[in-house]
């Protein structure tokens, strides 16, 4: 069965402080993996999308790592701010945008 | 461009009414979602649409229903409410299979 699992299901930390959130997965066929951030009352932004050959990528703060034989990827903020508070979710594709699997998500709370 | 739009922000509906939420997109995506997202689960594809005219069923397509007359909007239409429904919707649009982009959801009770 498709899955994606991430952990932790939430993480309090101090502004300017770095953290990094942890996505497992068990999605076959791997087309691509996003890292989407959801404010509260929003809907979810995208923040990265890797395919299989990438490995790293950074948007700004946010660093998303993937690691395709372990099938593992992680979303790693420098410097938190107070804006960073939100939902962090990973979704792997299987294909096209109607094959998404989408895990639970993180809250990250920000405390000053 | 307002980028996706959402009609109504929020709802309360009785167990056997029925409602149409209604999704706009001006960015001449080809691409329409709806999907459901409940406390601790992930999103679920409810619906999609691959060009106007056209709709194919998600992952929880039963007790809604799709329209897509014109290539900008996307209609969820639920004809008879059930609290299961109880849930926030989103939709989402996308140029081609990548990324989405997202309006800012539709909270629905039904009591």
């Amino acid at each position: 069965k498709n899955q994606v699992e991430q952990s932790p299901q939430s993480l309090i930390i101090l502004e300017g402080k770095n953290c990094t959130l942890q996505c497992n997965y068990t999605v076959s066929p791997f087309s691509n993996l996003r890292w989407y951030k959801q404010d509260t009352g929003r809907g979810p932004v995208s923040l990265t999308i890797m395919t299989f050959s990438e490995n790293t990528k950074s948007n700004g703060r946010y660093t998303a790592t993937l690691d395709a034989d372990t099938k593992q990827s992680s979303l790693h903020i420098t410097a938190s701010q107070l804006s960073d508070s939100a939902s962090y979710i990973c979704v792997v594709s299987a294909g096209s945008n109607y094959q998404l699997i989408w895990g639970a998500g993180t809250k990250l709370i920000i405390k000053p | 461009n307002a980028g996706v739009t959402q009609t109504p922000k929020f709802r309360v509906l009785k167990t056997g009414q029925s409602m149409t939420l209604l999704c706009a997109q001006d960015m001449n995506h080809e691409y329409m979602y709806w999907y459901r997202q409940d406390p601790g689960m992930g999103l679920r594809l409810i619906h999609y649409s691959v060009g106007e005219g056209t709709t194919a069923k998600g992952e929880v397509p039963d007790g809604y229903n799709v329209s897509r007359l014109k290539k900008q909007n996307f209609l969820l239409g639920l004809e008879s409410a059930a609290p299961s429904q109880t849930s926030v919707y989103f939709c989402a649009s996308s140029p081609s299979s990548y990324e989405q982009y997202f309006g800012p959801g539709t909270r629905l009770t039904v009591t």
